[in-house]
């Protein structure tokens, strides 16, 4: 257990609906990322947020979006749902973004998105 | 943009034989980390190097860090089932930004 829980575990949707997933960190990290990763893929970096502030953006659609809240949990919004879009999307956090040897990042167990 | 490439993408061994994976960066890393994932389950962390030309041993798993600290490799020792899973290599760059390679699909024959 890497003490990152990610709600709701399996999701089924239909195109076009929006979808939120939600992220709570380890107790103490203030970094959260979010990652897609198709079948048989890697992961792909969406966002990352530290604080409350958003520190970085990897390849996220213009239909998605995140936040950090006040207490540190974070949700990823995703609109406009695609067949693609189908995927597990899993958050990870991290002690900080700034000391290079604390870099490490703990996943949560992911939220398996299906779109039909 | 910065990348790192693994190789190979997949690897079928016999249980018992050796494995290794290979990381390549296009950039210099400040330090290269390795993750394992299993079948259903989700990245961890194995392993952080940071120095030019380290290498860590954890039990049948080699991990080294190239002089240059551009490339990393993954080497276990005879084989198990339990080893089965992707390994993903991650590097971080000057901005800070960790980049995961592709991954490499490890399945061991019994």
């Amino acid at each position: 257990d890497s003490g990152v829980t990610q709600t709701p575990k399996h999701l089924i949707t239909a195109t076009g609906q929006r979808v939120t997933l939600r992220c709570s960190p380890r107790s103490g990290d203030l970094s959260v990322y979010w990652y897609q990763q198709s079948l048989d893929q890697g992961l792909q970096f969406l966002i990352q947020y530290y604080n409350g502030e958003e520190r970085a953006k990897g390849n996220i659609l213009e239909r998605f979006s995140a936040q950090q809240f006040p207490d540190l949990h974070s949700e990823l919004n995703l609109s406009s749902l695609e067949l693609g879009d189908s995927a597990l999307y899993f958050c990870a956090s991290s002690p900080t973004s700034r000391d290079r040897r604390s870099g490490t990042q703990y996943f949560g167990p992911g939220t398996r998105l299906t779109v039909l | 943009g910065q990348q790192v490439m693994q190789i190979p993408q997949y690897q079928h061994v016999q249980e018992g034989e050796d494995f290794t994976t290979y990381c390549n960066s296009s950039t210099t890393l400040s330090n290269i980390q390795w993750y394992k994932q299993r079948p259903g389950g989700h990245p961890v962390f194995l392993i952080q190097l940071v120095k030019s030309g380290e290498v860590k041993k954890q039990k049948r798993l080699t991990f080294q860090f190239g002089e240059a600290k551009k490339n990393s490799s993954l080497h276990i020792t005879a084989t198990q089932t339990t080893d089965v899973g992707t390994y993903f290599c991650a590097g971080r760059h000057a901005g800070n930004m960790l980049t995961f390679g592709g991954g490499t699909r490890l399945m061991v024959k019994p």
